[in-house]
């Protein structure tokens, strides 16, 4: 299967810090997703990218398709306390199902 | 905003039990999915379901595991005899369209003793 490679697993910040987490694999997708995970819910869909090279922002999240259409990243500026959480990217293969598959995860610490 | 209800929230088992998660997703949705997720680890596909057929499963789905859509609103996964290793979150995701972002329930905590 399709296998999401993310980086870091896990990431220590202090408040008002950038972050940068990344997803590569070895395999093309159409359709990079970014959703964050607090404790106890589902996924929640922050940012969705369906062209190589795309570049979309919201508020303060800024995520990339990469142009080989293997990877992705996702920035946060000026990090805060509610920032905290789990987040996943995710990848579809723009095949008949479109099924995503998950990264495994960067678990997000702001300190305030 | 529409959401995609799951029920119940948290179901304690004993192993060998028969288990059913249920799932009411967005009424205009037409993909449906169930995800699973092991307590500190990432988010598994389970399995994809349109036009009334599974579309998609994975490994994990084996034939302990089915699904159903019984009526115009619910969405149902079936564990027949669970296994102490099925201890997990679950989580119902919807969606409208192709390529568009799913939706995703709260989830369902299985815990299997």
């Amino acid at each position: 299967g399709q296998q999401l490679n993310q980086s870091p697993q896990s990431m220590f910040i202090q408040e008002g810090e950038d972050v940068s987490m990344n997803c590569t694999s070895s395999s093309i997708f159409n359709t990079w997703l970014w959703y964050k995970q607090e404790p106890g819910e589902g996924p929640v869909l922050l940012i969705a990218l369906y062209k190589a090279g795309e570049l979309t922002s919201n508020g303060r999240l800024t995520a990339q398709f990469g142009i080989t259409r293997k990877d992705s990243f996702l920035n946060i500026s000026a990090s805060i306390p509610s920032d905290v959480g789990i987040y996943f990217c995710a990848g579809q293969t723009g095949n008949n199902n479109n099924d995503m598959r998950f990264g495994a995860g960067t678990r997000l610490t702001v300190k305030p | 905003e529409p959401e995609v209800t799951q029920t119940p929230s948290h179901q304690v088992t004993q192993m060998g039990q028969e288990v059913i998660l249920r799932c009411v997703p967005i009424s205009n949705h037409l993909y449906f999915y169930w995800y699973r997720q092991i307590l500190g680890q990432k988010v598994e596909f389970l399995v994809s379901f349109y036009n009334n057929e599974i579309s998609e499963k994975s490994e994990i789905f084996d034939d302990q595991f089915s699904v159903e859509r019984p009526d115009g609103s619910n969405f149902t996964l079936k564990i027949r005899s669970t296994k102490l290793e099925d201890s997990a979150m679950y989580f119902c995701a919807s969606r409208e369209k192709v390529f568009y972002g799913y939706t995703f329930g709260s989830g369902t905590r299985l815990t299997v003793v």
